[in-house]
Protein backbone atom coordinates (compact mmCIF):
# COMPACT_ATOMS: atom_id res chain seq x y z
CA UNK A 1 0.00 0.00 0.00
CA UNK A 2 0.85 3.97 -0.48
CA UNK A 3 3.20 4.72 1.92
CA UNK A 4 3.25 8.42 4.31
CA UNK A 5 5.99 9.38 6.54
CA UNK A 6 5.62 12.13 9.15
CA UNK A 7 8.74 13.53 11.17
CA UNK A 8 9.31 14.21 13.85
CA UNK A 9 8.15 11.29 15.29
CA UNK A 10 8.48 12.80 19.12
CA UNK A 11 8.83 16.18 19.99
CA UNK A 12 9.55 17.81 22.90
CA UNK A 13 9.24 21.99 23.19
CA UNK A 14 9.09 24.32 25.64
CA UNK A 15 6.17 26.96 25.69
CA UNK A 16 5.95 29.59 23.02
CA UNK A 17 8.25 28.22 20.83
CA UNK A 18 7.36 26.94 17.44
CA UNK A 19 7.53 23.09 16.01
CA UNK A 20 6.90 22.38 12.61
CA UNK A 21 5.76 18.29 11.58
CA UNK A 22 6.31 17.27 7.63
CA UNK A 23 4.21 14.87 6.07
CA UNK A 24 5.32 12.95 2.89
CA UNK A 25 3.45 10.75 0.83
CA UNK A 26 6.72 8.52 -0.27
CA UNK A 27 5.12 6.76 -3.19
CA UNK A 28 2.24 8.47 -4.93
CA UNK A 29 1.26 12.14 -5.14
CA UNK A 30 -1.58 13.30 -3.29
CA UNK A 31 -3.74 15.67 -4.30
CA UNK A 32 -5.38 16.25 -0.41
CA UNK A 33 -3.68 15.57 2.56
CA UNK A 34 -5.39 15.80 6.14
CA UNK A 35 -4.19 16.90 9.81
CA UNK A 36 -5.50 15.01 12.39
CA UNK A 37 -5.19 15.85 16.27
CA UNK A 38 -5.93 12.77 19.45
CA UNK A 39 -5.54 13.81 22.68
CA UNK A 40 -4.84 10.19 24.71
CA UNK A 41 -8.57 8.50 25.08
CA UNK A 42 -10.14 10.40 22.37
CA UNK A 43 -10.67 10.01 18.26
CA UNK A 44 -9.42 11.94 16.05
CA UNK A 45 -10.13 15.36 15.05
CA UNK A 46 -9.96 16.59 12.40
CA UNK A 47 -7.89 19.93 12.04
CA UNK A 48 -7.70 20.92 8.41
CA UNK A 49 -7.73 19.89 5.16
CA UNK A 50 -4.87 20.54 2.69
CA UNK A 51 -5.29 20.73 -1.19
CA UNK A 52 -2.08 21.13 -3.06
CA UNK A 53 -1.35 25.12 -4.31
CA UNK A 54 -4.17 26.78 -2.37
CA UNK A 55 -5.29 27.41 1.06
CA UNK A 56 -6.49 24.69 4.05
CA UNK A 57 -9.68 24.47 4.98
CA UNK A 58 -9.89 24.49 8.26
CA UNK A 59 -12.27 22.76 10.87
CA UNK A 60 -14.64 25.09 13.19
CA UNK A 61 -12.83 25.47 15.91
CA UNK A 62 -9.19 25.55 14.74
CA UNK A 63 -7.30 28.74 14.70
CA UNK A 64 -5.62 29.15 11.20
CA UNK A 65 -2.65 31.73 12.55
CA UNK A 66 -1.65 28.62 15.40
CA UNK A 67 -1.86 26.24 13.05
CA UNK A 68 0.05 26.77 9.68
CA UNK A 69 -0.26 24.91 7.13
CA UNK A 70 1.57 24.96 3.72
CA UNK A 71 0.54 22.09 0.79
CA UNK A 72 3.52 23.41 -1.55
CA UNK A 73 3.99 20.33 -3.36
CA UNK A 74 2.01 16.84 -4.26
CA UNK A 75 4.25 14.89 -1.79
CA UNK A 76 4.12 17.56 1.02
CA UNK A 77 2.60 18.78 3.53
CA UNK A 78 3.59 20.85 6.93
CA UNK A 79 2.01 21.78 9.98
CA UNK A 80 3.39 24.56 12.43
CA UNK A 81 2.29 25.06 15.86
CA UNK A 82 3.11 28.47 16.40
CA UNK A 83 4.22 29.67 20.28
CA UNK A 84 2.63 26.20 21.59
CA UNK A 85 1.29 25.97 24.89
CA UNK A 86 0.82 22.83 26.73
CA UNK A 87 -2.31 22.54 26.00
CA UNK A 88 -1.19 21.71 22.49
CA UNK A 89 0.60 19.31 23.48
CA UNK A 90 -1.27 15.80 21.41
CA UNK A 91 -0.57 13.66 18.99
CA UNK A 92 -0.84 15.38 15.74
CA UNK A 93 -1.22 12.59 12.44
CA UNK A 94 -1.45 13.23 8.87
CA UNK A 95 -3.49 11.78 6.46
CA UNK A 96 -3.18 11.67 2.35
CA UNK A 97 -5.22 10.83 -0.74
CA UNK A 98 -4.11 10.36 -4.35
CA UNK A 99 -7.78 10.91 -5.97
CA UNK A 100 -10.75 13.42 -5.00
CA UNK A 101 -13.43 10.79 -4.78
CA UNK A 102 -15.32 10.03 -1.00
CA UNK A 103 -14.74 6.60 -1.68
CA UNK A 104 -10.72 7.06 -1.94
CA UNK A 105 -8.61 5.58 0.95
CA UNK A 106 -6.67 7.49 3.32
CA UNK A 107 -3.32 6.66 3.98
CA UNK A 108 -1.71 7.66 7.43
CA UNK A 109 1.26 9.13 8.68
CA UNK A 110 2.71 7.26 12.00
CA UNK A 111 2.28 10.63 13.58
CA UNK A 112 4.02 13.12 15.75
CA UNK A 113 3.75 13.00 19.17
CA UNK A 114 4.17 16.86 20.55
CA UNK A 115 4.92 16.96 24.52
CA UNK A 116 4.91 21.32 25.50
CA UNK A 117 6.41 22.28 28.65
CA UNK B 1 -26.93 14.44 18.34
CA UNK B 2 -23.26 13.51 16.82
CA UNK B 3 -23.03 12.61 13.48
CA UNK B 4 -21.77 9.26 13.57
CA UNK B 5 -22.25 7.59 16.72
CA UNK B 6 -20.77 4.39 17.68
CA UNK B 7 -20.87 2.05 20.98
CA UNK B 8 -19.12 3.90 23.81
CA UNK B 9 -17.55 0.58 24.69
CA UNK B 10 -14.86 -1.19 26.08
CA UNK B 11 -15.66 -4.50 24.84
CA UNK B 12 -14.32 -7.17 27.14
CA UNK B 13 -14.95 -10.37 24.61
CA UNK B 14 -12.97 -13.99 25.15
CA UNK B 15 -11.21 -15.49 22.55
CA UNK B 16 -12.65 -16.76 20.08
CA UNK B 17 -16.39 -15.71 20.26
CA UNK B 18 -17.81 -12.88 18.18
CA UNK B 19 -17.83 -9.80 18.30
CA UNK B 20 -20.22 -6.77 16.49
CA UNK B 21 -19.61 -3.01 16.71
CA UNK B 22 -22.32 -0.58 15.24
CA UNK B 23 -22.66 2.80 14.16
CA UNK B 24 -24.96 4.91 12.84
CA UNK B 25 -24.73 8.06 10.93
CA UNK B 26 -27.24 11.11 10.73
CA UNK B 27 -26.53 12.36 7.47
CA UNK B 28 -28.58 10.45 5.02
CA UNK B 29 -26.74 11.55 2.01
CA UNK B 30 -23.21 10.43 3.12
CA UNK B 31 -21.57 8.75 0.61
CA UNK B 32 -19.29 6.60 1.84
CA UNK B 33 -18.26 3.98 4.73
CA UNK B 34 -14.98 2.39 5.81
CA UNK B 35 -14.10 0.95 9.32
CA UNK B 36 -10.67 1.91 10.33
CA UNK B 37 -8.60 -0.01 13.59
CA UNK B 38 -6.40 1.79 16.01
CA UNK B 39 -3.71 0.55 18.05
CA UNK B 40 -2.94 2.10 21.27
CA UNK B 41 -0.21 5.28 19.95
CA UNK B 42 -0.51 4.36 17.07
CA UNK B 43 -2.25 5.83 13.08
CA UNK B 44 -5.55 4.16 12.24
CA UNK B 45 -5.60 1.62 9.70
CA UNK B 46 -8.02 1.13 6.99
CA UNK B 47 -9.65 -2.35 8.09
CA UNK B 48 -12.39 -2.50 5.77
CA UNK B 49 -14.51 0.22 3.31
CA UNK B 50 -18.09 -1.07 3.38
CA UNK B 51 -20.37 -1.68 0.50
CA UNK B 52 -24.05 -1.00 -0.18
CA UNK B 53 -24.21 -4.88 -0.93
CA UNK B 54 -22.07 -5.79 2.31
CA UNK B 55 -18.52 -7.15 1.99
CA UNK B 56 -16.37 -9.75 3.69
CA UNK B 57 -12.72 -10.42 4.13
CA UNK B 58 -11.74 -13.16 6.46
CA UNK B 59 -13.43 -13.28 9.89
CA UNK B 60 -14.53 -9.52 9.12
CA UNK B 61 -18.01 -8.58 7.84
CA UNK B 62 -19.03 -5.00 7.13
CA UNK B 63 -22.33 -4.06 6.43
CA UNK B 64 -24.33 -0.92 5.39
CA UNK B 65 -27.73 0.08 6.18
CA UNK B 66 -29.15 2.79 4.18
CA UNK B 67 -32.47 2.83 5.47
CA UNK B 68 -31.47 3.22 8.86
CA UNK B 69 -28.30 4.86 8.46
CA UNK B 70 -26.15 2.36 10.67
CA UNK B 71 -23.13 0.45 9.74
CA UNK B 72 -21.83 -3.02 11.08
CA UNK B 73 -18.71 -4.50 11.77
CA UNK B 74 -18.60 -8.39 12.68
CA UNK B 75 -15.55 -10.21 13.84
CA UNK B 76 -15.78 -14.04 14.14
CA UNK B 77 -13.50 -16.20 15.86
CA UNK B 78 -11.78 -13.18 17.55
CA UNK B 79 -8.25 -13.41 18.11
CA UNK B 80 -6.03 -11.33 20.41
CA UNK B 81 -4.40 -9.55 17.99
CA UNK B 82 -7.70 -7.89 17.44
CA UNK B 83 -7.59 -6.02 20.33
CA UNK B 84 -7.51 -2.07 19.44
CA UNK B 85 -9.81 0.46 18.93
CA UNK B 86 -12.38 0.20 16.16
CA UNK B 87 -13.51 3.63 13.99
CA UNK B 88 -16.46 4.25 12.01
CA UNK B 89 -15.83 6.83 8.89
CA UNK B 90 -18.55 8.64 7.08
CA UNK B 91 -17.74 10.71 3.72
CA UNK B 92 -19.59 13.58 3.31
CA UNK B 93 -19.73 15.20 -0.02
CA UNK B 94 -20.13 19.08 0.21
CA UNK B 95 -21.71 21.96 -1.35
CA UNK B 96 -18.54 22.90 -3.37
CA UNK B 97 -18.08 19.20 -4.17
CA UNK B 98 -15.15 18.72 -1.71
CA UNK B 99 -15.55 15.89 0.43
CA UNK B 100 -15.81 15.78 4.31
CA UNK B 101 -14.74 12.74 6.35
CA UNK B 102 -16.54 12.53 9.81
CA UNK B 103 -14.90 9.93 12.62
CA UNK B 104 -16.17 8.50 15.28
CA UNK B 105 -15.43 8.32 18.68
CA UNK B 106 -14.26 4.46 18.24
CA UNK B 107 -14.98 1.18 20.61
CA UNK B 108 -12.35 0.10 22.04
CA UNK B 109 -11.84 -4.09 22.26
CA UNK B 110 -10.35 -5.66 24.59
CA UNK B 111 -9.91 -9.82 23.88
CA UNK B 112 -9.16 -11.55 26.92
CA UNK B 113 -7.15 -15.22 26.57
Amino acid sequence: GAVVSQHPSRVICKSGTSVKIECRSLDFQATTMFWYRQFPKQSLMLMATSNEGSKATYEQGVEKDKFLINHASLTLSTLTVTSAHPEDSSFYICSAVTGTSPSDTQYFGPGTRLTVL
Amino acid sequence: RKEVEQDPGPFNVPEGATVAFNCTYSNSASQSFFWYRQDCRKEPKLLMSVYSSGNEDGRFTAQLNRASQYISLLIRDSKLSDSATYLCVVTNVQRDSNYQLIWGAGTKLIIKP
